[in-house]
This record gives C-alpha cells, sequence and structure tokens, in this order.
C-alpha cells in the first residue's frame, strides 16, 4: 500500500523563524512529489518535484526532493502570519492506472 | 476564467438520501478528479477520469458513482448517503497526470 508520511503534523512558529516541513513516501512507480498550500479552502500548488537534488525555489519558499532516501521537505524562510495553512505532500505514481497519494499534511501556524 | 466551479457550496442531507456534486472547469483539461478531505485523513481521492466519457476508480470508490458526459463537467453522485460520507468533497482538474492539479473551492456535505 502506498504511503505518504508527513512531520511534523503541526507547528506553531515567530513571524521571521525559519521552518521546514518533511515528507516521506513509499510508493510504487514514483512519478513525482508535489506540494500544495491549503489555506481556508481549496489547496493551491506550490511546487512539483521529479528529479533528484533539484532545488525549485519561489520566493521564500524553496523545495527538494531525494529519490534515493524516498523524501522532500519544504523550506519557507522569513515567515509571515500569512504563511499559516496546511502544508500537503502528495506522491503520484502507478503504472497504467493513475494514481496520487496525499499525507495528512502539517499545520503551520505563524504568530506575530 | 472562473478555473474550477463546484456546486452546492453546502448540503445537508438525511441518511438514505441521494444527491449530485457538479464540478465544472473552463481550461479544457482532461483530467479531473473527486476527493474528499476528512480532518485528520488528508486528501483521498474518490474518483478520477481522463478524459470525456471516461471514468476510474480511486482510492475510496464505495458508495459514489461518477459521469464525465462532456469533457468540462465530472458529476459525483450519492445513491443513498451515510453518516461516513460527510466531508468536505474538493473536485480538481489537469491538462494530464505530470501537471498540477486546479482544485475547486470545495462542497460541505453533512449526513444527519
Amino acid at each position: 500500500e502506498d504511503k505518504v508520511v508527513q512531520s511534523p503534523l503541526s507547528l506553531v512558529v515567530h513571524e521571521g523563524d525559519t521552518v521546514t516541513l518533511n515528507c516521506s513516501y513509499e510508493v510504487t512507480n514514483f512519478r513525482s512529489l508535489l506540494w500544495y498550500k491549503q489555506e481556508k479552502k481549496a489547496p493551491t500548488f506550490l511546487f512539483m518535484l521529479t528529479s533528484s537534488g533539484i532545488e525549485k525555489k519561489s520566493g521564500r519558499l524553496s523545495s527538494i526532493l531525494d529519490k534515493k532516501e524516498l523524501f522532500s521537505i519544504l523550506n519557507i524562510t522569513a515567515t509571515q502570519t500569512g504563511d499559516s495553512a496546511i502544508y500537503l505532500c502528495a506522491v503520484e505514481s502507478g503504472g497504467s492506472n493513475y494514481k496520487l497519494t496525499f499525507g495528512k499534511g502539517t499545520l503551520l501556524t505563524v504568530n506575530p | 476564467n472562473a478555473g474550477v466551479t463546484q456546486t452546492p457550496k453546502f448540503r445537508v442531507l438525511k441518511t438514505g438520501q441521494s444527491m449530485t456534486l457538479l464540478c465544472a472547469q473552463d481550461m479544457n483539461h482532461e483530467y479531473m478528479y473527486w476527493y474528499r478531505q476528512d480532518p485528520g485523513m488528508g486528501l483521498r481521492l474518490i474518483h478520477y477520469s481522463v478524459g470525456e466519457g471516461t471514468t476510474a476508480k480511486g482510492e475510496v470508490p464505495d458508495g459514489y458513482n461518477v459521469s464525465r458526459l462532456k469533457k468540462q463537467n465530472f458529476l459525483l453522485g450519492l445513491e443513498s448517503a451515510a453518516p461516513s460520507q460527510t466531508s468536505v468533497y474538493f473536485c480538481a482538474s489537469s491538462p494530464d497526470p505530470y501537471n498540477e492539479q486546479f482544485f475547486g473551492p470545495g462542497t460541505r456535505l453533512t449526513v444527519l
């Protein structure tokens, strides 16, 4: 059975802190790993990672994938209160049958 | 562009009642998906479609049916609602399985 495990499940930090969110996975026929941010409603896309060791960056957010050790991290530097959200990790896998497995998410709270 | 829209936004059903959730996208995407999100469980794939006229089972398909008669619409049906189907339902679409998914705003369903 495919598994995606995120840690920590929740995290409280102060504005300006740097945070690292973790996502490990065990899937058959890995295709890609995706990070989403979910505030009050729909998840919004952050990154898609397919290759090991290549960092993807968008402003204060960055992510990297390690396909050998089967994990990814999402870094957020100089956190702001607007970064407060649930961060979801998902892994695409499967051969002829499409499969996307989500982790349970990390709830990040950034206090002023 | 409206992106992905879902109807209705909220619904309360009694056990045994039936209903249909409508998802529409105006991005000409081939792939469409239905997820449910429960506290502590993350997002779980119910059914998906790889194109007009096609449907396939996801991780938790039991108790649900779907139809994709038109490319832009993906319907999720509950024939006989059960309290275990109380959840937030998200629809998503993507141009193909190798790209990000765009999510709708969600439908909060309560089954009494």
